[in-house]
């Protein structure tokens, strides 16, 4: 079974450019995550889909950040327009919807660097 | 905020020592879930535990074993006869449910030297 993918593994752009990240959770994962970590400090959670629909989404830092997540499947993370503080790494995570245990896999990550 | 504490920032031990990895959390609930992931080189995130609020037996899987206290609010993991393979930063983490988000610890960087 394949794990959560992400792409692209690394992206550099310039201060005001637009970036898309793609998250592919674990098929028939109904909860996808986006968590990131800047600069050394703890990963922290942006937002939570469960299928198609934003179940919390208490951490995102702005509205420069837009999240998808067409047809309950893969999502996609939007930064636009990208700031240097954005720079980071972008985790996915997603775990399958049941009553009761539930453990969050997560994908390899996007370097993302603004500059 | 409900915190994860992990005060050990890097730790460098010889290969073959045991090392242990502290975790202290903080929580209002009574029912919660903690976890351990371990970050390699690679960078990917990997899932090593979950253990819930009710359930304070220890667990050991091979040279890791993990010891939760709720008396103390700590979840500590110990791995024995380390190895080389095991240097990678470890995250405790802990949600307030079973589906919600995670709250990660800053991190121990564990480094085996051969």
């Amino acid at each position: 079974e394949a794990g959560v993918t992400q792409f692209p593994s690394h992206s550099v752009i310039e201060k005001g450019q637009t970036v898309t990240l793609r998250c592919d959770p674990i098929s028939g994962h109904d909860n996808l995550y986006w968590y990131r970590r800047v600069m050394g400090k703890e990963i922290k959670f942006l937002l939570h889909f469960v299928k198609e629909s934003k179940q919390d989404e208490s951490g995102m830092p702005n509205n420069r950040f837009l999240a998808e997540r067409t047809g309950g499947t893969y999502s996609t993370l939007k930064v636009q327009p990208a700031e240097l503080e954005d720079s980071g790494v972008y985790f996915c995570a997603s775990s399958h919807m049941t009553g009761g245990e539930n453990t969050q896999y997560f994908g390899p990550g996007t370097r993302l660097t603004v500059l | 905020a409900q915190k994860v504490t992990q005060a050990q920032t890097e730790i460098s031990v010889v290969e073959k020592e045991d090392v242990t990895l502290d975790c202290v959390y903080e929580t209002r609930d009574t029912t919660y879930y903690l976890f351990w992931y371990k970050q390699p080189p690679s960078g990917e995130l990997v899932f090593l535990i979950r253990r819930n609020s009710f359930d304070e037996q220890n667990e050991i899987s091979g040279r890791y074993s993990w010891n939760f206290q709720k008396s103390t609010s700590s979840f500590n993991f110990t791995i024995t006869a380390s190895q080389v393979v095991d240097s990678a930063v470890y995250f405790c983490a802990r949600a307030y449910s079973s589906a919600s988000k995670i709250i990660f610890g800053s991190g121990t960087r564990l480094s085996i030297r051969p």
